[in-house]
């Protein structure tokens, strides 16, 4: 199957390390992606991982893959509210040149 | 950079008539996608075009056709809108010669059927 999974709804508060996470079913993506929505936007992409590496680092941004379990997580230091948006975690299907996407997790940032 | 363009913005259709959504994209990308986002089911695939020329079904193209213009533009129809189509419509294109494979999102048309 295609499936990407994700929880609906997390909340935190401002300063604080926010963990989104991912399951997905099939291991064939090169790469692995988080998207960003912010309200009333498109997405955009976020930060992304090679499907040969375990983990990525990108200033706040922390991403970690496990291959044997396929779960994705995206780890967010010192949470602003400007962080405050929908997550999305996408891979590539195969040969078909499509993206597959998780149903998405909205971040709330209390201050 | 306009990147990826989509029109119109916001839409509010009566139950069976129809619309054509339009999408541009002008970073030269071979790919071109429409989704479709609804609340606590995430984007969901309707249609895409791997290169100028080719079309293809998603997992929900039921109601829908598409027409791949030309290598810029792809634009989305509802021949007889239902309100189960109400929804926010996502156009994204994606270039395939090296890099990463991101795709680039519009801004999203926002549709109402009533």
């Amino acid at each position: 199957g295609e499936d990407v999974e994700q929880s609906l709804f997390l909340s935190v508060r401002e300063g604080d390390s926010s963990v989104i996470n991912c399951t997905y079913t099939d291991s064939s993506s090169t790469y692995l992606y988080w998207y960003k929505q912010e309200p009333g936007a498109g997405l955009q992409l976020l930060t992304y991982i090679f499907s040969n590496m375990d983990m990525k680092q990108d200033q706040r941004l922390t991403v970690l893959l496990n291959k044997k379990d396929k779960h994705l997580s995206l780890r967010i230091a010192d949470t602003q509210t400007g962080d405050s948006a929908i997550y999305f975690c996408a891979r590539g299907s195969g040969a078909t040149n499509k993206l597959i996407f998780g149903t998405g997790t909205l971040l709330a940032v209390q201050p | 950079n306009a990147g990826v363009t989509q029109t119109p913005k916001f839409q509010v259709l009566k139950t069976g008539q129809s619309m054509t959504l339009q999408c541009a994209q002008d970073m030269n990308h071979n790919s071109m996608y429409w989704y479709r986002q609804d609340p606590g089911m995430g984007l969901r695939l309707i249609y895409y075009s791997a290169s100028e020329g080719t079309t293809d079904k998603g997992e929900v193209p039921n109601g829908y056709n598409v027409s791949r213009l030309n290598k810029r533009e792809f634009s989305l129809r509802l021949e007889s809108a239902a309100p189960s189509q109400t929804s926010v419509y996502f156009c994204a294109s994606r270039g395939t010669s090296g890099g990463i494979g991101e795709l680039f999102f519009g801004e999203g048309s926002r549709l109402t059927v009533l």
